[in-house]
């Protein structure tokens, strides 16, 4: 089956530094990545959909500033959260898309993510 | 606007019996994707089962099946043979839109239902 990796697992950084959260589709070209957050105990809130060689796309209420996303080739999609602070310590998803009719999104294991 | 509605936050199994985890929507475009996924302690998602708002029948994948109501707007998911494994937190999502008619497979999530499995 499809995999999707993600590194790091977990980061601990320092608040105001920023890190970088990388999502990789291992066996297969993901045209559209999506980067989800998620707060313990919550569900899973969409934050960007990356698109290969084009600018994401941000939901309503997310800082495309303070989360960078850069979808450079077919199977990484990276995520930069600049300038950390507490607030931003959560869970975060991300999932790849088989192709551009599949309909499954293939999640990778999440990086959690906490700011000091 | 499209919305998932889960309102069982917890539920109680006993292992070997069967159980259903309830799932309502709210959309107005007649196509969509309705999903369910399996969250375990250690994080990952984990895709379940799919059913799509213009199939006839009720999906199935092994011990999982979906009892699809359309009417009622309607998802539920049932696990038959509950095994111990099976304790985690279940999503339940959906997709509009069709993939021809230009869907950008962007999935919205339900507030979970966390499943524990009693030996």
């Amino acid at each position: 089956g499809a995999v999707v990796s993600q590194h790091p697992s977990w980061v601990i950084c320092k608040s105001g530094t920023s890190v970088k959260i990388e999502c990789r589709s291992l066996d297969f070209q993901a045209t559209t990545m999506f980067w989800y957050r998620q707060f313990p105990k919550q569900s899973l809130m969409l934050m960007a959909t990356s698109n290969e060689g084009s600018k994401a796309t941000y939901e309503q209420g997310v800082e495309k500033d303070k989360f960078l996303i850069n979808h450079a080739s077919l199977t990484l999609s990276t995520l930069t959260v600049t300038s950390a602070h507490p607030e931003d310590s959560s869970f975060y998803i991300c999932s790849a898309v088989l192709g551009r009719n599949f309909y499954e999104q293939y999640f990778g294991p999440g990086t959690r993510l906490t700011v000091t | 606007a499209q919305k998932i509605t889960q309102t069982q936050p917890g539920m109680f199994v006993q292992e070997k019996e069967a159980v259903t985890l309830d799932c309502t929507y709210d959309t107005s475009d007649p196509s969509y994707g309705l999903f369910w996924y399996k969250q375990p302690s250690s994080g990952e998602m984990i895709f379940l089962i799919y059913q799509g708002s213009y199939d006839q029948q009720n999906a199935t994948e092994g011990r999982y099946s979906l009892n699809f109501q359309k009417a009622r707007k309607s998802a539920n998911l049932v696990i038959s043979a509950s095994q111990l494994g099976d304790s985690a937190m279940y999503f339940c999502a959906m997709r509009e839109g069709s993939l021809r008619g230009g869907a950008t497979n962007k999935l919205i999530f339900g507030t979970g239902t966390l499943l524990a499995v009693q030996p």
